[in-house]
């Protein structure tokens, strides 16, 4: 039962404008919630975070809104550069010590 | 600091047979994950070991188990693998608690044929 989803497989965007990646989650559990990005041959890297007990958290182009009564989350990159193309990956945390991700949306930024 | 590391980065197993994964965390981190990456899937937590012990399991079959050593280090064993093994087996580490400020390896590809 995959309890973070991100619907979108792949998502593509042209340089400059901006890339909206969206993350739905079923477990009402969750307190916390991060975005990773990862490039082919590495590990996911941590691009940033929200609690839930926020609705927005920014960090220069990056900003995550979260919406609990959706069990919504979206990640907001402004402007999109080429170097953001990766795979991105939405994860929560029940409060317990494990992530529980989602399937990953691949991001595509046009030059 | 050195980041996180994974050994063997590539491997090919044959049905039936075992395997063990080894992973050394950043220095000081007592908190090493362990996730499966699949195509369909995503990342699925696996265990979580801190300070030699499992503190917590994800929903895998028994064949998955792990273990960490004093220094840290750890290890993930697979026993009578499946070709639906076959994925990318990523580490993290934290200092403490595993979900926050996670730093993972570049992971270890495992194909099962």
């Amino acid at each position: 039962d995959q309890q973070v989803k991100q619907n979108s497989p792949s998502l593509s965007v042209q340089e400059g404008r901006i890339s909206i990646l969206n993350c739905d989650y079923t477990n009402s559990m969750f307190d916390y919630f991060l975005w990773y990005k990862k490039y082919p041959a590495e590990g996911p890297t941590f691009l940033i975070s929200i609690s839930s007990i926020k609705d927005k958290n920014e960090d220069g182009r990056f900003t995550v809104f979260l919406n609990k009564s959706a069990k919504h989350l979206s990640l907001h990159i402004v402007p999109s550069q080429p170097g953001d193309s990766a795979v991105y990956f939405c994860a929560a945390i029940p409060g317990a010590n494990n992530l529980f991700f989602g399937t990953g949306t691949r991001l595509t930024v046009i030059p | 600091k050195a980041g996180v590391t994974q050994t063997p980065r590539y491997l090919i197993k044959t049905r039936g047979q075992q395997v063990t994964l080894s992973c050394s965390p950043i220095s000081g981190h007592r908190s090493v994950s362990w996730y499966q990456q699949t195509p369909g899937q995503g990342l699925q937590f696996l265990f979580e070991y801190f300070s030699e012990t499992q503190r917590n399991k994800g929903n895998f079959p028994g064949r998955f188990s792990g273990r960490q050593f004093s220094n840290s280090r750890s290890e993930m064993n697979v026993s009578t693998l499946e070709l639906g093994d076959s994925a990318l087996y990523l580490c993290a580490s934290s200092l403490d608690r595993a979900g926050y400020e996670q730093y993972f390896g570049p992971g270890t590809r495992l194909t099962v044929t």
